[in-house]
Formats: structure tokens, C-alpha cells, sequence
């Protein structure tokens, strides 16, 4: 089944102990990104990657790293989570940029993350 | 810079009842517009687009949504609702795919009930 999977799915964290959250597309998809989504706030992107070795920043970049070492994974690291970075956060992917602007975005299922 | 609003953070309709939830942007090229739909515990999926063309497009599950230029809106309709229809609907906007500048936008949501 054509996917995009996120783990983990729950996690709870304390300030400033590092964490990584995964993601994973089995679509061969070029384009991947990060948002997160807050109440009345929609979803903002954090970073996208066009393709391997390609990322940059989105609109809220600070205080997360990203890496695209390879095509299928896209995880997003928060070297020191602080309580203003409680979020849900979802992954999406698609076959470029612009094909996902014609056509859609295929979305991971979310992380819930609470930095205590 | 691209902007979405949609007004009512919650829309409650009893069941069989017409539905319309509100989205307005701006933009300073032709926008291309989405709505997408969050049901519970579960990520963002593709309702409905518009690109080019016929200004009344129509989605999944027998929504629709009419692009007016002159009023920069993007309202997203249903003539029936159905209790499957709870959820959370973002309306997003980009400019055209092939622009290197800011993807896409999304509106801060609104939560869609439904009474039986």
C-alpha cells in the first residue's frame, strides 16, 4: 500500500533531551516536507526536501534539523525541545513539488509530541 | 505574501442539512486553491482543487467549491451533510507549481459537526 508512515505516533518528552521523529514514503516520491499543526493555525511548514541531499527551510524552521540522505526517509530532529514545540506534526510527500500542488500531497497520519 | 482565512473555527449542520464553509485568500499571482480533509487520528487528504479552468470544481464524497475572483473566495459546499462528514477541513493556496517562492498555505481550519 502506497503510504506515507511517521513514528513514532504518541510521545511524550521532557526539555531539552533530543528526539527524532521518522518518516517514510514508499512512493518513490522526490518532494517530502514537514508542518506542523497547530489550533487556528492551520498547518505551517518547517522544512522540505526536494530530493536527496536538497532541503530547505520553510516558514518555521527554528529550533528543527532535517537530513534526505536517501529518497524514502525524511526525519525531523529536535536537538533541544523546549514546550513551545508541542505540536501535532505530520510528514507528506509527493512526486515533485508541482505535481503535489496539481495533485495533492499524501500525508502521514501525524505525531502527537508534548515536550513537558 | 499568500494568506488564508476561514471564518468559523467550527460549523455544526444537523444531519440532511446543506453545508458551506468559508475560505477567503490572497495572493499576488493566480492562486491555485485546495481543500483538505483531517478525520480523526488520521492525516490530510485531497478534497478538491482548482488550478485552471471551470471555477466550480467538484471532490470526493460529493463536495464542492466554486473559485470567485472577484470576492478572492474559495467556499466549500455540500448540498446534503451525512455523520460521515465530521471532520476538520482546511482550505490551502499556492502560487503556480512552477514558482520557486512559498508553497503552500494553509487556513487556520474549521471543524465540521454533524447532528444525527
Amino acid at each position: 500500500e502506497a503510504q506515507v508512515t511517521q513514528n513514532p505516533r504518541y510521545l511524550i518528552t521532557v526539555t531539552g533531551k533530543k528526539l527524532t521523529v521518522t518518516c517514510s514514503q514508499n512512493m518513490n516520491h522526490e518532494y517530502m516536507s514537514w508542518y506542523r499543526q497547530d489550533p487556528g493555525l492551520g498547518l505551517r511548514q518547517i522544512y522540505y526536501s526536494m530530493n536527496v541531499e536538497v532541503t530547505d527551510k520553510g516558514d518555521v524552521p527554528e529550533g528543527y534539523k532535517v537530513s534526505r540522505k536517501e529518497k524514502r526517509n525524511f526525519p525531523l530532529i529536535l536537538e533541544s525541545p523546549s514546550p513551545n514545540q508541542t505540536s501535532l506534526y505530520f510528514c507528506a510527500s509527493s512526486l515533485s513539488r508541482g505535481y503535489g500542488l496539481n495533485y495533492g500531497y499524501t500525508f502521514g497520519s501525524g505525531t502527537r509530541l508534548t515536550v513537558v | 505574501a499568500q494568506s488564508v482565512t476561514q471564518l468559523g473555527s467550527h460549523v455544526s449542520v444537523s444531519e440532511g442539512a446543506l453545508v458551506l464553509l468559508r475560505c477567503n485568500y490572497s495572493s499576488s499571482v493566480p492562486p491555485y486553491l485546495f481543500w483538505y480533509v483531517q478525520y480523526p487520528n488520521q492525516g490530510l487528504q485531497l478534497l478538491l482543487k482548482y488550478t485552471t479552468g471551470a471555477t466550480l470544481v467538484k471532490g470526493i464524497n460529493g463536495f464542492e467549491a466554486e473559485f470567485k475572483k472577484s470576492e478572492t473566495s474559495f467556499h466549500l459546499t455540500k448540498p446534503s451533510a451525512h455523520m460521515s462528514d465530521a471532520a476538520e477541513y482546511f482550505c490551502a493556496v499556492s502560487d503556480e507549481p512552477n514558482n520557486a517562492g512559498n508553497m503552500l498555505t494553509f487556513g487556520g481550519g474549521t471543524r465540521l459537526m454533524v447532528k444525527p
